[in-house]
């Protein structure tokens, strides 16, 4: 089955300890993308990748980083959390923009909680 | 920079009726897609209609069809038939050749029987 994961799906954390959260796609991806859901804002951005070992900020990036070691995995990390972090984190993955049918599949989301 | 707009944060509509969203975008590009997603309150995003911008005609999906005006800039999705499974948030986004993306701030759309 064609998928998105994303584990944990719920984390609760304290400000300042590290934490990762990890994101596979089985589709031969080359886009993948992390985005933050917070109430009357939508969906934002944090940061995406269009092939392995290529990352480009979005519109939130602070506080966060990415890499992309492999072509279906892309894990994000908050090195320091803080509470304004506190989200619902989704990741997802689609072909290129010119590569035709380019939806974009979401993982389930991840609800992160930084106390 | 790109931005995409949603102006109703809330609507509702009688099952059966027809109701429309919008949603507006301001870009310089001309190569772009537009989309529209669900999210239930299972939270998953799931894939509504897309419309590609050098294509003229509106896209539709069964029920649901899409106002593309290209040179006003909007993207409306209209609902027809309501049905009590389309109540959910939806998201208009748009996604450059540059491959970013950008999300309007959703509507929440309820269904009454």
């Amino acid at each position: 089955e064609a998928q998105v994961t994303q584990n944990p799906r719920y984390l609760i954390t304290v400000t300042g300890k590290k934490l990762t959260v990890t994101c596979s796609q089985n589709m031969n991806h080359e886009y993948m993308s992390w985005y933050r859901q917070d109430p009357g804002l939508g969906l934002r951005q944090i940061y995406y990748s269009m092939n392995v070992e290529v990352t480009d900020k979005g519109d939130v990036p602070e506080g966060y980083k990415v890499s992309r070691k492999e072509k279906r995995n892309f894990p994000l990390i908050l090195e320091s959390p803080s509470p304004n972090q506190t989200s619902l984190y989704f990741c997802a993955s689609s072909r290129l923009f010119r590569a035709g049918y380019n939806e974009q599949f979401f993982g389930p989301g991840t609800r992160l909680t930084v106390l | 920079a790109q931005t995409v707009t949603q102006s109703q944060p809330e609507m509702s509509v009688q099952e059966a009726e027809t109701v429309t969203l919008s949603c507006t975008y301001d870009t310089s590009e001309s190569d772009y897609y537009l989309f529209w997603y669900k999210q239930p309150p299972s939270r998953q995003m799931i894939l509504v209609i897309r419309q590609e911008a050098y294509k003229q005609q509106n896209a539709t999906e069964n029920r649901f069809s899409v106002n593309f005006q290209k040179a006003a800039k909007s993207f409306s999705l209209k609902i027809s038939d309501s049905q009590l499974g389309d109540a959910a948030m939806y998201f208009c986004a748009y996604r450059s050749a540059l491959n970013d993306m950008r999300f309007g701030a959703g509507t929440r759309l309820t269904v009454k029987p």
